[in-house]
């Protein structure tokens, strides 16, 4: 059960756009639609920020967006804003045998 | 509001035991699969159990495989980690979270279960 591949760290200035990517394989990320993601900040529990792939929760800003190609799905946060600094998790269905796999995890940085 | 709060954990010996629970309120708990997941000091996520609805099925990550089990009583809205023969590298902040299709909206404030002599 291997964790998907996360970029350790990010960064971008305010106002600006930084995409992190989560890479998978073809029996997991690449197989299904069920890829989130998660923000979480420091000492706090992780909140849902994107689900099946692009969808957002009520309440999520639409500075967030998802993607996925092949086995690589990415966040993107655009307008960055002070408060996006956080660590972001990815996480997908890995089929019968992995059942469930997160990345490793981003480090966005609000330079 | 949907609430979830954990309790449970401390410090446990290696090879000891800990029971985790996680109270629920503000939604209808007997509707929803439930999860836990666990995250190491200074570390990543990482998904450790669910199980449906009515509790018969179960589903478990490899390293926690015949140590660990998950259980819920829907009268007390309560969702339950039996977590037995403990190794060092399970010290963790451990979340109790809701669950739908492999994505997560509700999640505890987590509770620290630190595996140590």
């Amino acid at each position: 059960q291997s964790a998907l591949t996360q970029p350790p760290s990010a960064s971008g200035s305010p106002g600006q756009s930084v995409t992190i990517s989560c890479t998978g394989t073809s029996s997991d990320v690449g197989a299904y639609i069920y890829v989130s993601w998660y923000q979480q900040h420091p000492g706090k529990a992780p909140k849902l920020m994107i689900y099946e792939v692009s969808k957002r929760p009520s309440g999520v800003p639409d500075r967030f967006s998802g993607s996925k190609s092949g086995n690589t799905a990415s966040l993107t946060v655009s307008g960055l804003q002070a408060e996006d600094e956080a660590d972001y998790y990815c996480l997908s269905y890995g089929g019968s045998n992995s059942f469930v796999l997160f990345g490793g995890g981003t480090k966005l940085t609000v330079l | 509001e949907v609430q979830l709060v954990e309790s449970g954990g401390g410090l446990v010996q290696p090879g000891g035991s800990l029971r985790l629970s996680c109270a629920a309120s503000g939604f209808t708990f007997g509707n929803s699969w439930m999860t836990w997941v666990r995250q190491p000091p200074g570390k990543g996520l990482e998904w450790v159990t669910k199980i449906n609805q009515e509790g018969n099925e179960k589903f478990y990550v490899d390293s926690v495989k015949g140590r660990f089990t998950i259980s819920r009583d829907n009268a007390k809205n309560s969702l339950y980690l039996q977590m037995n023969s403990l190794r060092a590298e399970d010290t963790a902040v451990y979340y109790c979270a809701t669950e739908a299709y492999w994505r997560h909206d509700f999640w505890g404030q987590g509770t620290l279960v630190t595996v140590s002599s």
